[in-house]
C-alpha cells in the first residue's frame, strides 16, 4: 500500500522562486492536510481539506497556496520562496467519519519534503 | 478550542526502566487522543488512541496510554524503554474539529 505520497524529498529554492510540493493519497481520504515542522516548534497546520473542492487556512497559511481538485491530490505551493519557509513539510490524511471530521480516525503522514531556501 | 500540552521537551530514561511521556489535555466533549512517534527524518506513525472505553489503552511496539479524565491526562508508557524507542513522540487530539493541532512533542531518549 502506498499510503501518502509526497514528492520532492528535497528541494533547494532561490529566494523568490516558485515550487509546488505534491501529496497523493490511495486510501480515499477525505480530510487531508499540510504542516510544517520547524525546531521548537513541533508540526503547524498550514492548509487542510475536507474533500474534494474545499480547502481551508489552518494556523500558519501565509505564502502559501493549496487546492483540491480530486480526493487523490493535495498539492501546496510557495508563490514567493522566503528563507523563512525552511523547514521541513509534511502532508497527512485521515478518513473522514461521519460527521464533522476527524473524529476519531487515525491520521496517516507522508515521509516528508525537505524545503530549503536560500 | 482543543489542545495538548506535553510539559516536557526531553525525556531520558535508561533501557530496562520504564518511561513516561506526559500529555495533558484540553477539549471540549468527549476527547479523542492519539499518540504518534516520529523516528529520525521520517514522518508520524500512529501509535495508539483513546475513544472511548477502557481507560488503559494499548498500542505498537509494547506502549500503552492511561486516560485520566478527572487530571484530563494522557500519559504516555512503556514498562522497558528500548534504545529503539528514542523518538519524538506527539500528543494529539481528535473529536469534532477540522484543525488537528499538535503539540511541540517530547524527545525520549534511552541509553544503553
Amino acid at each position: 500500500n502506498a499510503g501518502v505520497t509526497q514528492t520532492p524529498k528535497f528541494q533547494v529554492l532561490k529566494t523568490g522562486q516558485s515550487m509546488t510540493l505534491q501529496c497523493a493519497q490511495d486510501m480515499n481520504h477525505e480530510y487531508m492536510s499540510w504542516y510544517r515542522q520547524d525546531p521548537g516548534m513541533g508540526l503547524r497546520l498550514i492548509h487542510y481539506s475536507v474533500g474534494a473542492g474545499i480547502t481551508d487556512q489552518g494556523e500558519v497559511p501565509n505564502g502559501y497556496n493549496v487546492s483540491r481538485s480530486t480526493t487523490e491530490d493535495f498539492p501546496l505551493r510557495l508563490l514567493s520562496a522566503a528563507p523563512s519557509q525552511t523547514s521541513v513539510y509534511f502532508c497527512a490524511s485521515t478518513r473522514d467519519g461521519q460527521g464533522p471530521p476527524p473524529s476519531g480516525n487515525t491520521i496517516y503522514f507522508g515521509e516528508g519534503s525537505w524545503l530549503t531556501v536560500v | 478550542a482543543q489542545s495538548v500540552a506535553q510539559p516536557e521537551d526531553q525525556v531520558n530514561v535508561a533501557e530496562g526502566n520504564p518511561l513516561t511521556v506526559k500529555c495533558t489535555y484540553s477539549v471540549s466533549g468527549n476527547p479523542y487522543l492519539f499518540w504518534y512517534v516520529q523516528y529520525p527524518n521520517r514522518g508520524l506513525q500512529f501509535l495508539l488512541k483513546y475513544i472511548t472505553g477502557d481507560n488503559l489503552v494499548k498500542g505498537s511496539y509494547g506502549f500503552e496510554a492511561e486516560f485520566n479524565k478527572s487530571q484530563t491526562s494522557f500519559h504516555l508508557k512503556k514498562p522497558s524503554a528500548l534504545v529503539s524507542d528514542s523518538a519524538l513522540y506527539f500528543c494529539a487530539p481528535g473529536g469534532n474539529t477540522d484543525k488537528l493541532i499538535f503539540g511541540t512533542g517530547t524527545r525520549l531518549q534511552v541509553f544503553p
